[in-house]
């Protein structure tokens, strides 16, 4: 089982709709990332939160650390937000390290 | 300020090669780490060099080995290459070892 599991893998709707991605972890983390990878490779980092819910334009992303869940939203769903999110946590042992999430492709159709 | 930035973009090599990837970190940021991502898979955590000390490796064998310069740029390199070697490699920089993390655009490497 993956530490990060992200819901769901592919997501396809319709330019405007109301989107949610879920992500869950099964271990002790200090943060959580979500990212924006574009095809071709560029990751952009969206957020990193620690605690309750942060928002940047159309995206709104929430964690609960002792449900270990996070989930990223979208409002006004636009094509341009047509991407791979990807969810990723910090997990402290003594190294900082990033623990990525398969990621969720979403397709938004004008 | 310039961002984070890789070299080369794209890279063929065959089995048994040695590859060295490269990156600059952003301005005024110490910390490089680096990440392999095999098609449709999230990225895996290779290793992280705070102030040209490694600070935490993955599972990844010691034939992908790295360096990180004064000036914070970073190498990865890979000896004995193998077909599943053959990925996308990003690198992140960031302020601290804890703080966000801001990704170059990746080398694609094929290993035929």
């Amino acid at each position: 089982k993956n530490e990060v599991e992200q819901s769901p893998q592919n997501l396809t709707a319709q330019e405007g709709e109301f989107i949610t991605i879920n992500c869950s972890y099964s271990v002790g983390i200090s943060a959580l990332h979500w990212l924006q990878q574009h095809p071709g490779g560029g990751i952009v980092s969206l957020f990193m939160l620690s605690s309750g819910k942060k928002k940047h334009g159309r995206l709104i992303a929430t964690i609960n650390i002792q449900e270990k869940h996070s989930s990223l939203h979208i409002t006004a769903s636009h094509p341009r937000d047509s991407a791979v999110y990807i969810c990723a946590v910090l997990i402290n042992f003594g190294n900082e390290k990033l623990t990525f999430g398969t990621g969720t492709r979403l397709t938004i159709i004008p | 300020e310039t961002g984070v930035t890789q070299s080369p973009t794209h890279l063929i090599k065959t089995r048994g090669q040695q590859v060295t990837l490269r990156c600059s970190s952003q301005s005024g940021h110490n910390t490089v780490s680096w990440y392999q991502q095999a098609l449709g898979q999230g990225p895996q955590f290779i290793f992280q060099y705070y102030r040209e000390e490694e600070n935490g490796r993955g599972n990844f064998p010691p034939r992908f080995s790295g360096l990180q310069f004064p000036n914070y740029s970073s190498e990865l390199n890979v000896n004995a290459l193998e077909l599943d070697d053959s990925a996308l490699y990003l690198c992140a920089s960031s302020v601290d070892s804890q703080e966000t993390q801001y990704f170059g655009p990746g080398t694609r490497l094929l290993v035929l």
